[in-house]
């Protein structure tokens, strides 16, 4: 893989609770976005960022919220999460070219 | 907004045939398709890159084409085998923004031994 690291691989959360997931990249590259996928939906962009501090929302925002203090890494936190935040979250990198994702984090929220 | 189309969503074929798999978008400014393969419970693998400026990609038993003037481009699997079995996701890069990678739904193929 193309040194995309994601954090927790899996987590169980329990409703109202916050919860961070971390993307973490040795690459360099400018863009990161983070996705859910969902059975029926496909990929759907929930915040992308294009450099440090630099972030922006997605197609399903709500309910989220993102950092990226460092090149290497972007945040991805629930703030009080939902059942229907139960999901599998992709992050990918990008220079503008090819995208390459991390392995996914299985969410459940219970 | 960028939409993308994949036809068929599944797909179940004997071993050894030839097959395509299609990808439409609405909004032909583009800077590239890109093509994954998806196994079940794993990430996305890039399989071809094709630049809005070239007509098509090669790699191996795969062959992505790219048409921008009427918004489509194919993965031709060549000779296919039990462990082409995968979910095959193309995306269109539009830039830098929220449109900036939008993903089909994807197509789950099955190649029966």
């Amino acid at each position: 893989d193309a040194g995309i690291t994601q954090s927790p691989r899996h987590k169980v959360t329990e409703t109202g609770t916050p919860v961070t997931l971390r993307c973490h990249q040795t690459e360099n590259h400018r863009y990161m976005y983070w996705y859910r996928q969902d059975p029926g939906h496909g990929l759907r962009l929930i915040h992308y960022s294009y450099g440090v501090k630099d972030t922006d929302k997605g197609e399903v925002s709500d309910g989220y919220s993102v950092s990226r203090s460092k090149t290497e890494d972007f945040l991805l936190t629930l703030e009080s999460a939902t059942s229907s935040q139960t999901s599998v979250y992709f992050c990918a990198i990008s220079q503008g070219t090819e995208a390459f994702f991390g392995q996914g984090t299985r969410l459940t929220v219970v | 907004k960028q939409e993308v189309t994949q036809i068929p969503a599944a797909l179940s074929v004997p071993e050894g045939e030839n097959l395509v798999l299609n990808c439409s978008f609405t909004d032909s400014a583009i800077y590239n398709l890109q093509w994954f393969r998806q196994d079940p419970g794993k990430g996305l693998t890039s399989l071809l890159l094709i630049q809005s400026s070239q007509r098509e990609q090669t790699s191996g038993r795969l062959n992505a084409s790219l048409d921008k003037s009427s918004g489509r481009s194919t993965l031709y699997i060549a000779a296919s085998q039990p462990g082409d079995s995968a979910t095959y996701l193309c995306a269109a890069f539009s830039g830098g923004g929220a449109d900036g990678l939008t993903f089909g739904k994807g197509t789950h193929l099955i190649i029966q031994p």
